[in-house]
């Protein structure tokens, strides 16, 4: 079966830095996506990995290795409005998006 | 950039009564739409996909009766929930893709519709 996982909360301080983890398993693979959702939104594009390695974003940093099936998004500089759930999604051999259920990252000040 | 668009952003109904959704993509044409919806702390889930002009293809587990879906034009798609009723209520978000541009990964969302039947 198709399953992604990722941790349901996470907690960091503002202005650390934060990595919040994904692994997944589909039936075919066209690429790992991370979005941003704040509640009572639609998610926001953040990244997008179809080759292993870093792909660096401004304060954001999104990491993928196809071959552990693994992806990681990096925040760093933590801000407040970095308070948000992260979402993390695998595109199958049908380019259908399978969604992780969404980590919850609460900042402290 | 590509945007698309979702009225009504919110929705109270009676129990009981039909509740039409619109998604629209506002600048570029969208051959694939796609109709989530997510309770209050859940993730999204795919309710069903949609070609223009023709039927759409339904997840496992979602009553097509129930969700009606037309993708009429390459820029508008409607879920039409049918007699609505309180287990209903969610957030219901639409995305967008433009097939013929070739990147077959890039989906639009459209800022989503929040039905509360009573």
């Amino acid at each position: 079966g198709q399953n992604i996982d990722q941790p349901t909360e996470m907690t960091a301080t503002e202005g650390a830095i934060v990595q919040i983890n994904c692994t997944y398993q589909t039936s075919g693979f066209n690429g790992l996506f991370w979005y941003q959702q704040h509640a009572g939104e639609a998610p926001t594009f953040l990244s997008y990995n179809v080759l292993d390695g870093l792909e660096e974003k401004g304060r954001f940093s999104s990491f993928l290795s196809r071959s552990k099936g693994y992806s990681y998004l990096l925040l760093k500089e933590l801000q407040m409005k970095d308070s948000a759930s992260y979402l993390c999604a695998a595109s199958d051999s049908n380019y259908q998006l399978i969604w992780g259920a969404g980590t919850k990252l609460i900042i402290k000040p | 950039g590509a945007v698309v668009s979702q009225h009504p952003s919110w929705v109270i109904c009676k129990s009981g009564t039909s509740v039409k959704i619109e998604c629209r993509s506002l600048d570029f044409q969208a051959t694939t739409m796609f109709w989530y919806r997510q309770f209050p702390k859940q993730s999204l889930m795919l309710m069903a996909t949609s070609n223009e002009g023709s039927k759409a293809t339904y997840e496992q587990g979602v009553e097509k009766d129930k969700f009606l879906i037309n993708h009429a034009s390459l820029t508008l798609s409607t879920l039409t929930v049918t007699s609505a009723h309180p287990e209903d209520s969610s957030f219901y978000i639409c995305s967008a893709r433009n097939d013929l541009a070739g990147d077959y990964n890039e989906q639009f969302f459209g800022p989503g519709t929040r039905l509360t039947v009573l």
